[in-house]
């Protein structure tokens, strides 16, 4: 059965610096896809970042890139240049590719707050 | 554009009350359509999906039911409320392929009293 890891309940960062959220995963399937969402205050869940398992490259948006170590079964999210607006809770999700459900199952989260 | 609605944002109800949550997606067509419940501080927990209409399947097992009368309309249902139901009730949809967005509701802050 599919599983996503994510270690740190918090994370501290000084504005301007980067910042690793880490995630592992676990799956038998040889297709699947590793996504990042952010989630406000206000609850709202916001798309960042997603990694194929067939993607050589790793994926990069903007200030967030995705640190994919298939043989380790990592996914860590970097955020480069931290903004007092970063503070939120960060959700590492994996979806399987041998399922037409299209199931995202999340891990636990980690609350990154930004420090002025 | 897809968008998708959800409502209501807030509601407190009391133990025993039934229950009626619904979600709409505009601009696409046979969606996959996800309920998941978050508790305070918690990662997001799968409760129900549904590939097509009509088509329900559950993750786990609760006081809680869904239905899908259309396409584009996913209701989450219960008969009686428990306090354990509390919760943020976050609908989403996506498309069936790997890579596919998946793009969430505005979520409902449910507090059962």
């Amino acid at each position: 059965a599919q599983k996503i890891t994510q270690t740190q309940p918090g994370m501290f960062v000084q504005e301007k610096e980067a910042v690793t959220l880490d995630c592992t995963y676990d799956t038998s399937d040889q297709s699947y896809g590793l996504f990042w969402y952010k989630q406000p205050s206000s609850g709202e869940m916001i798309f960042l970042i997603y990694q194929g398992s067939y993607d050589e490259q790793n994926a990069t948006e903007g200030r967030y890139s995705l640190n994919f170590q298939k043989a380790r079964k990592s996914a860590n999210l970097v955020i480069s240049a931290s903004q007092l607006g970063d503070s939120a809770m960060y959700f590492c999700a994996m979806r399987e590719g041998s399922s037409n459900t299209g199931k995202l199952i999340f891990g636990q989260g980690t609350t990154l707050q930004v420090k002025p | 554009s897809q968008t998708i609605h959800q409502w209501p944002a807030t509601l407190v109800q009391p133990v025993g009350s039934p229950l009626s949550l619904e979600c709409t997606v505009e601009g696409t067509s046979n969606p996959n359509l996800y309920w998941y419940r978050q508790a305070a501080g918690r990662g997001l927990q799968l409760l129900f999906y549904s590939v097509g209409i009509g088509q329900i399947s559950s993750e786990v097992p609760q006081n809680l039911s869904a239905s899908r009368p259309q396409d584009r309309q996913f209701i989450l249902s219960s008969k009686k409320l428990l306090l354990s139901d509390s919760g943020f009730y976050l609908c989403a949809w996506s498309t069936g392929q790997l890579g596919g967005g998946y793009t969430f509701g505005s979520g409902t802050r449910l507090t059962v009293v």
